[in-house]
């Protein structure tokens, strides 16, 4: 069964920096683009970007271009997004979701994981 | 960078009734269209891919169409968890969501 398995929620201050994780079991991790959706409360659905874990290959969004890292550790199936300094502005929720092979949508998410940077 | 906009942002519908969300493409997707429907509290599910297929386990009154700019997601006999946000995406050039159409209770 494939999963995708997120960290938990996570209360910040402005300023701070902070990364989450994705873990992928059921399927072969490192043949498979990682994304990243963003969805602050009440609102859409925005893509962030996708990393290839099999050889690290990493696009943005240009709207999250240099906003954020996406990195990945195939070694133990986890992709990651990071921030190396929050804003309140940064308040959401993060889901991350496989592309499929067939069609290149996202056909498994994970659970999300609600950040929440307040002072 | 690929814009998606759907109509209308808000669909209220009586349970039993079909419901029709639109979904455009700023240039062309060819057929590389999925519909998502999320709920309260839980992540997107995929409903429909390549604009026309329905996911495994996805119910036969959800139906997709058309190709190129122009999308619909048809829901021909709304049921109770049918209620819901639906979300179009282009996956033709990476990813680009809609705005979303919310399904309320008439």
């Amino acid at each position: 069964e494939v999963q995708l398995v997120q960290s938990g929620a996570e209360v910040k201050k402005p300023g701070e920096s902070l990364k989450i994780s994705c873990k992928g079991s059921g399927y072969s991790f490192t043949s498979y683009w990682i994304g990243w959706v963003r969805q602050m409360p009440g609102k859409g659905l925005e893509w962030m970007g996708i990393i290839y874990p099999g050889d690290s290959d990493t696009r943005y969004s240009p709207s999250f271009q240099g906003q954020v890292t996406i990195s990945a550790d195939k070694s133990i199936s986890t992709a990651y997004l990071q921030w190396s300094s929050l804003k309140a502005s940064d308040t959401a929720m993060y889901y991350c979701a496989r592309q499929g092979i067939a069609a290149l949508l996202a056909d498994y998410w994970g659970q999300g994981t609600l950040v929440t940077v307040s002072s | 960078e690929i814009v998606m906009t759907q109509s209308p942002a808000t669909l209220s519908v009586s349970p039993g009734e079909r419901a029709t969300l639109s979904c455009r493409a700023s240039q062309s997707v060819s057929s590389n269209l999925a519909w998502y429907q999320q709920k309260p509290g839980q992540a997107p599910r995929l409903l429909i891919y390549g604009a026309s297929t329905r996911a495994t386990g996805i119910p036969a009154r959800f139906s997709g169409s058309g190709s190129g700019t122009e999308f619909t997601l048809t829901i021909s006999s709304l049921q109770s968890e049918d209620f819901a946000v639906y979300y179009c995406q282009q996956y033709n050039n990476w990813w680009t969501f809609g705005q979303g159409t919310k399904v309320e209770i008439k």
